[in-house]
């Protein structure tokens, strides 16, 4: 089993459309939850950072940690075309760190 | 803030030859950088963790002598693939952290690396 396991979609949804896009892990060590955007050919770029269990919102975005169930989940509300990217989980605990796979998302018009 | 730059953008070089990439923080000191591989449609894939004034730390399977990291500055690091083959043809991205737990990584916009 991964210590991360992220499906990689691609995921198709249309414009206004509510976007969820989850994580699994294994490690119950990891304390520390992101996520990250990445454009074609282009640097990942942090996009939401949660400590532990719960929510956190930031606009559209809002961030899910339930380290119960080892599950992390982003939810993009009103998506946008511009929101179509591959979004990457991460996380890390002591001085681990790790990525999931990538969902590739497109929002189309 | 925590911008970090890379340079080249992208480079394509023959195969034999050696390639050095840069990494810098522009806006904080950063104690750790971090080096990663991506191939297309894959995750990041951790090469090396580089402190600043010491001999970096490769993950499991990565040759040091063959991709050769120098972390002289609290603002830069570098990358040299040296020797480089077809199968180093790659995307690299740096990311450095401002604190010492490293927790939030600000990653770099990446090199796109092609060896003939």
């Amino acid at each position: 089993q991964k210590e991360v396991e992220q499906d990689p979609g691609p995921l198709s949804v249309p414009e206004g459309a509510i976007v969820s896009l989850n994580c699994t892990y294994s490690n119950s060590a990891f304390q520390y939850f992101m996520w990250y955007r990445q454009y074609s050919r282009k640097g990942p770029e942090l996009l939401m950072y949660t400590y532990s269990s719960g929510n956190k919102e930031d606009g559209r975005f809002t961030a899910q940690v339930d380290k119960s169930s080892k599950y992390i989940s982003l939810f993009i509300r009103d998506s946008q075309p511009s929101d179509s990217a591959t979004y990457l989980c991460a996380m890390s605990g002591g001085n681990d760190m790790r990525f999931g796979a990538g969902t590739r998302l497109t929002v189309k018009p | 803030g925590a911008v970090v730059s890379q340079h080249p953008s992208r480079v394509i070089c023959k195969s034999g030859t050696s390639v050095k990439i840069e990494c810098r923080s522009l806006d904080f000191q950063a104690t750790t950088m971090f080096w990663y591989r991506q191939f297309p449609k894959k995750s990041l894939m951790l090469m090396a963790t580089s402190n600043e004034g010491s001999k970096a730390t490769y993950e499991q399977g990565v040759e040091k002598d063959k991709f050769l990291i120098n972390h002289a500055s609290l603002t830069l690091s570098t990358l040299t693939v040296t020797s480089a083959h077809p199968e180093d043809s790659s995307f690299y991205i740096c990311s450095a952290c401002t604190s010492g737990s490293c927790h939030e990584q600000f990653f770099g916009p990446g090199t796109r690396l092609t060896v003939l």
